[in-house]
């Protein structure tokens, strides 16, 4: 099994529904992150989280709202889709402060298609 | 806030030729560093990091990069290039003084490799 597990692999959804992307690590890592990514503009920042009673905001947080559920999951939620939400998500996770680590590790990515 | 810049949005190269990514950033101090691959429809892969010591860094699949500190770069190398490794490569960039916290990423370089 991979490190770090995304579902769905691929949605395309309605304008105007809810969706939630989801994500699940075995790493055993404290932090875990959401980006999306799209051509030209390379991965920018939607939310992270330290550890399981800590959310943030990153750049791009308009419009998505997260949830920790535990140590080992973050979900990623779309109130309302938009068309301009289409794009590739990616779920990462890395060590705590004080760890070198390997930077992060990232899922598969999610493939959403807002139409 | 840190920032990443990548000159080169294409780059195409001959099989068996040199390769050099260009990645700039700007921070107050010196960041973590990190470059990134992603061949198509994968998530991204750890390549290289530098931390601290030595100026160069070694990575997988025969690529290294130099942090050099008076001009803000830390660009990526492969002495012969193989067909296998047409990818799109991204640097990324982190703070210190609390782990390397969030990464910030270039906007990523499309490498293309000619027979």
């Amino acid at each position: 099994d991979a490190d770090v597990t995304q579902t769905p692999r691929n949605r395309i959804t309605k304008t105007g529904k809810r969706i939630m992307l989801e994500c699940s690590q075995t790493k055993g890592h404290d932090r875990m992150y959401w980006y999306r990514q799209d051509p030209g503009l390379g991965l920018r920042l939607i939310y992270y989280s330290f550890d399981v009673k800590d959310i943030n905001k990153g750049e791009i947080s308009d419009g998505y709202s997260v949830s920790r559920q535990a140590q080992a999951k973050f979900s990623l939620s779309l109130e309302s889709a938009i068309p301009n939400q289409t794009a590739l998500y990616f779920c990462a996770t890395s060590d705590s402060p004080g760890r070198t680590g390997d930077g992060y590790t990232f899922g598969s990515g999610t493939r959403l298609t807002v139409v | 806030a840190q920032s990443v810049t990548q000159p080169d949005i294409h780059i195409t190269v001959s099989e068996g030729a040199s390769l050099e990514l260009r990645c700039n950033y700007s921070y107050g101090a010196t960041p973590y560093l990190f470059w990134y691959v992603q061949s198509p429809g994968q998530g991204l892969q750890l390549l290289l990091k530098y931390f601290s010591g030595d100026t160069l860094v070694q990575g997988i699949k025969g690529f290294e990069a130099e942090f050099k500190r008076s001009q803000s770069s830390f660009n990526l190398r492969k002495p012969s290039v193989h067909w296998s490794d047409a990818a799109e490569y991204f640097c990324a960039v982190g703070a210190r003084g609390s782990g390397y916290s969030t990464l910030t990423f270039g906007k990523g370089t499309m490498l293309l490799v000619s027979p």
